[in-house]
């Protein structure tokens, strides 16, 4: 079956970096996203690898091994406002999004 | 500005009534697509469409229906048959799978409470 797993929550410090973690299993593999979302809102965007490889964007950068079926999304100098959801999500060989729990990042002063 | 736009944002509906959430995109994307969203589980797939007059279940479609006569609509609605309808619901859209890397735009989302 299709599965994908990440950490249910997590905390950090204002300041710090964390790493968010998550593993996948599809049928057939066609990128793997990562998406923010604060409680309440709508998912946003944030990357998209197909690749394998670290792609940077800013404060955030997210790394895929395609061969692990593994992503993680690294998040450096956080501030308060990132405390929200982060939402993994593996497209499949029918482009259909398999999505994971989301993992609630808490960032305390 | 493009986006996409759902109504309402909060709803409350009796036991046995039917509802229907709106979900309008100008964002000229081809698909479109319903979410439901529960706590502690991830995004749950309810319908999609990826062209007008044309849309297919996703896993849990039972329980509601949806319509694409326009491009730029698809309204969802939950009927009485949906057993456990109290959700967040999102709607989103893409361009083509194939033609981008597939990212979905998502409206507010609308919170349903049946009471």
């Amino acid at each position: 079956g299709q599965n994908i797993d990440q950490p249910t929550e997590m905390t950090a410090t204002e300041g710090a970096i964390v790493q968010i973690n998550c593993t996948y299993q599809t049928s057939g593999f066609n990128g793997l996203f990562w998406y923010q979302q604060h409680a309440g809102e709508a998912p946003t965007f944030l990357s998209y690898n197909v690749l394998d490889g670290l792609e940077e964007k800013g404060r955030f950068s997210s790394f895929l091994s395609r061969s692990k079926g593994y992503s993680y999304l690294l998040l450096k100098e956080l501030q308060m406002k990132d405390s929200a959801s982060y939402l993994c999500a593996a497209m499949d060989s029918n482009y259909q999004l398999i999505w994971g729990a989301g993992t609630k990042l808490i960032i305390k002063p | 500005d493009g986006g996409i736009t759902q109504s309402p944002k909060y709803l409350f509906r009796k036991e046995g009534q039917n509802v229907t959430l709106s979900c309008e995109q100008n964002l000229n994307h081809d698909a479109m697509y319903w979410y439901r969203q529960d706590p502690g589980q991830g995004l749950r797939l309810i319908y999609y469409s990826q062209i007008v007059n044309d849309f297919q279940k996703g896993d849990i479609a039972e329980g509601y229906s949806v319509s694409r006569e326009k491009k730029e609509s698809f309204p969802l609605t939950v009927t009485s048959a949906q057993k456990n309808p109290t959700a967040f619901y999102l709607c989103a859209s893409s361009m083509s799978p194939g033609q981008h890397t597939g990212e979905l735009f998502f409206g507010e989302g609308s919170r349903l409470t049946v009471l």
